[in-house]
């Protein structure tokens, strides 16, 4: 079974830091993209960041410069390390898989994980 | 990068057809055949419903279609089912990995 499992969520004061897994299970981890997508409680999905099989990121303009993200191809993990955190990063956080059909690899993004939930508050 | 616009909400009866539309610009849905369509029921992660603009991954009924002209992309839900009520999200790729996200329209069968 495709499987992305998050972790790594909590509560921290404005100013701090986290760092979200991903675990993933049941595919070739190595062989797709990856993405972060959050979601503010009640609200829609916002892109977060994004990294390409060989360890290229990509970022949002809310979060470049103070997110980053990595891959550990040997272990099937996705990292997020978030710092100078906001109230605004407030979110529940999602892993998700790159899209890839018949070989070919498509800019969406497919599995979802359940989420972890971000809270960023004094 | 902004988000795309949906409508907030639709709704239409069981077996009716509803269309939800998704604009964006010439830089995103105007730029590339890379327009998805996301389900979400409530305390539920999304599931992907149309990739490419039209095309379903396996799994997801052919009541559901996607199709796009210019800088709008509409989602098309035929012969409504109750199980088809829930959120709908539109997405785009926008260039260098960025994916680009409506706000949500919020599918009511009456």
């Amino acid at each position: 079974e495709v499987q992305l499992v998050e972790s790594g969520g909590g509560l921290v004061q404005p100013g701090g830091s986290l760092r979200l897994s991903c675990a993933a299970s049941g595919f070739a981890f190595s062989t797709h993209d990856m993405h972060w997508v959050r979601q503010v409680k009640g609200k829609g999905l916002e892109w977060v960041s994004a990294i390409g099989k060989a360890g290229d990121a990509y970022y949002s303009v809310s979060v470049k410069g103070r997110f980053t993200l990595s891959r550990e191809n040997a272990r099937n993990s996705l990292y997020l390390q978030m710092d100078n955190l906001r109230a605004g990063d407030t979110a529940v956080y999602y892993c998700a898989r790159g899209y890839c059909s018949g070989g070919t690899c498509h800019p969406h993004v497919d599995v979802w994980g359940q989420g972890t939930t971000v809270t960023v508050s004094s | 990068q902004s988000a795309l616009t949906q409508p907030p909400s639709a709704s239409g009866s069981p077996g009716q057809s509803v269309t939800i539309s998704c604009t964006g610009t010439s830089s995103d849905i105007g730029a590339y055949n890379y327009v998805s369509w996301y389900q979400q029921h409530p305390g539920k992660a999304p599931k992907l419903m149309i990739s490419d603009v039209n095309k379903r991954p396996s799994g997801v009924p052919d009541r559901f279609s996607g199709s796009k002209s210019g800088n709008t992309a509409s989602l098309t839900v035929s012969g409504l089912q109750g199980e088809d009520e829930a959120e709908y999200y539109c997405a785009s790729y926008a260039g260098s990995f960025t994916l680009v996200f409506g706000g949500g329209t919020k599918l009511t069968v009456l």
